[in-house]
């Protein structure tokens, strides 16, 4: 069954340094998106990308954060200069576009980010 | 008001028993609702999408209210497996910008 997958699966860094976490969406799929969730909170959005730009975006999703799609594969979330509150857990989904009008999000396993 | 809000619980019940699940929310030009469950430190997983006319797979069973702007979840003969954080999920109006209910804890006792 296919599955979207992230690497690294955990990254420790310190403050004010530039990360770039990893996602290989499902193939077929035509959505992608970052999410992320502190500990103990709820699942937060962050952007959702889309033949090849930006569809959506939260407020969470500031000038800090950029997705890039640079092959036809891969998909990354970097964040240029971490701060502590951005050590959280970052999940990568994927989704197509249903005859519904729905986008059924498959996760991948996520990767914790841990600032320092 | 909050985007999307859920009871958080948790949920104790014996395995075989029948638990339901509310949320609720906002914006009424959502398109767009889901169930996923999430166990202890791992990913969402997608359990069902929730349709207008109400759908159910197995021993789950979703429904719709756009009029009261909520959506449920039933789970009948409730298995040890079933424990787990159900999260509910809503897209923004019409768009592909979806919102996380904080997740309703269940766990089944033997």
């Amino acid at each position: 069954e296919p599955e979207v997958t992230q690497t690294p699966s955990h990254q420790v860094t310190q403050m004010g340094q530039e990360v770039i976490l990893r996602c290989v969406p499902i193939s077929n799929h035509l959505y992608f998106y970052w999410y992320r969730q502190i500990l103990g909170q709820k699942v937060e959005f962050l952007v959702s990308f889309y033949n090849n730009e930006i569809s959506e975006k939260s407020e969470i999703f500031d000038d800090q954060f950029s997705v890039e799609r640079p092959d036809g594969s891969n998909f990354t979330l970097k964040i240029r200069s971490t701060k502590l509150e951005d050590s959280a857990m970052y999940f990568c989904a994927s989704s197509t576009l249903g005859l519904a009008g729905d986008y059924e999000q498959y996760f991948g396993p996520g990767t914790r980010l841990t600032v320092t | 008001r909050k985007e999307v809000e859920q009871d958080p619980g948790p949920f104790n019940v014996p395995e075989g028993a029948t638990v339901a699940f509310n949320c609720t929310y906002s914006n009424s030009a959502s398109q767009s609702f889901f169930w996923y469950r999430q166990d202890c430190r791992k990913e969402p997983k997608l359990l069902m999408s929730v349709y207008s006319s109400g759908n159910e797979d197995g021993r789950f069973t979703a429904q719709l209210n756009r009029a009261s702007q909520y959506i449920s979840l039933l789970i009948r003969d409730s298995k040890l497996s079933d424990s787990a954080t159900y999260l509910c999920v809503v897209n923004m109006n019409t768009g592909n910008q979806f919102y996380f209910g904080t997740g309703t804890s269940l766990t089944v006792i033997p």
